[in-house]
């Protein structure tokens, strides 16, 4: 049972465009979101979050806007750069301080 | 080190074999977490550990696997008989309590043949 689902496995955006990333999920619980981001090699490093008390959360060229009545949500980065090519994931977690879960992930293409 | 560190950062075993992966978490992190990506895949919840709270255990695949936390810090995972599907890489991620935003460590890669 997939409770955060990413359903757009890549998405490939010109620099300098907007890239906007997917995400929905099903437990009625999460009200903690966050979105990770990873490099080949690497661990997910933490980019911006959002409690569902928000309807969106902005952080330089990244904004997370949250839905709950759609259970959805998602990321927007403008502008795109190359240096943002990387897996994206979803996370989400019932209330703060619980365990986190992850989407399949997203990867993101940006070209030059 | 201020990061969350896991050892080794890759390993290949033979099938059948017990394997050993190890976290240091952040400093006065009290939540730890295990995951794993297979090729291709998201991110496998395994295991959550919270403090003294009883581990959360619903993730792992099977008995062979187990993990432990001593002292509120470092933690072990432990696979017991592996097999060629366990091959994968290993996160481990702590947080603050209380805090949502986990931290990851590099991964361990591992590769059973």
């Amino acid at each position: 049972d997939q409770q955060v689902k990413q359903n757009s496995p890549s998405l490939s955006v010109q620099e300098g465009r907007i890239s906007i990333l997917n995400c929905d999920y099903t437990n009625s619980m999460f009200d903690y979101f966050l979105w990770y981001k990873k490099y080949p090699a690497e661990g997910p490093t933490f980019l911006i979050s959002i409690s569902s008390i928000k309807d969106k959360n902005e952080d330089g060229r990244f904004t997370v806007f949250l839905n709950k009545s759609a259970k959805h949500l998602s990321l927007h980065i403008v502008p795109s750069q190359p240096g943002d090519s990387a897996v994206y994931f979803c996370a989400a977690s019932p209330y703060y301080g619980n365990k986190l879960v992850f989407g399949a992930g997203t990867i993101l293409r940006v070209k030059s | 080190g201020a990061g969350v560190s896991q050892s080794p950062s890759n390993k290949v075993t033979e099938k059948g074999k017990d394997v050993e992966l190890r976290c240091d978490p952040i400093s006065g992190h009290t939540a730890l977490y295990w995951y794993r990506q297979s090729l291709g895949q998201g991110l496998e919840f395994l295991i959550y550990f919270q403090g003294n709270s009883a581990p959360d255990k619903s993730g792992l695949p099977s008995d062979r696997f187990s993990a432990e936390r001593t002292g509120g810090s470092v933690s072990t995972l432990t696979i017991q008989r592996t097999q060629q599907e366990d091959s994968a890489v290993y996160l481990c991620a702590s947080s603050l309590e209380r805090a949502a935003e986990a931290f990851f460590g590099q991964g361990t890669r591992l590769t059973v043949v």
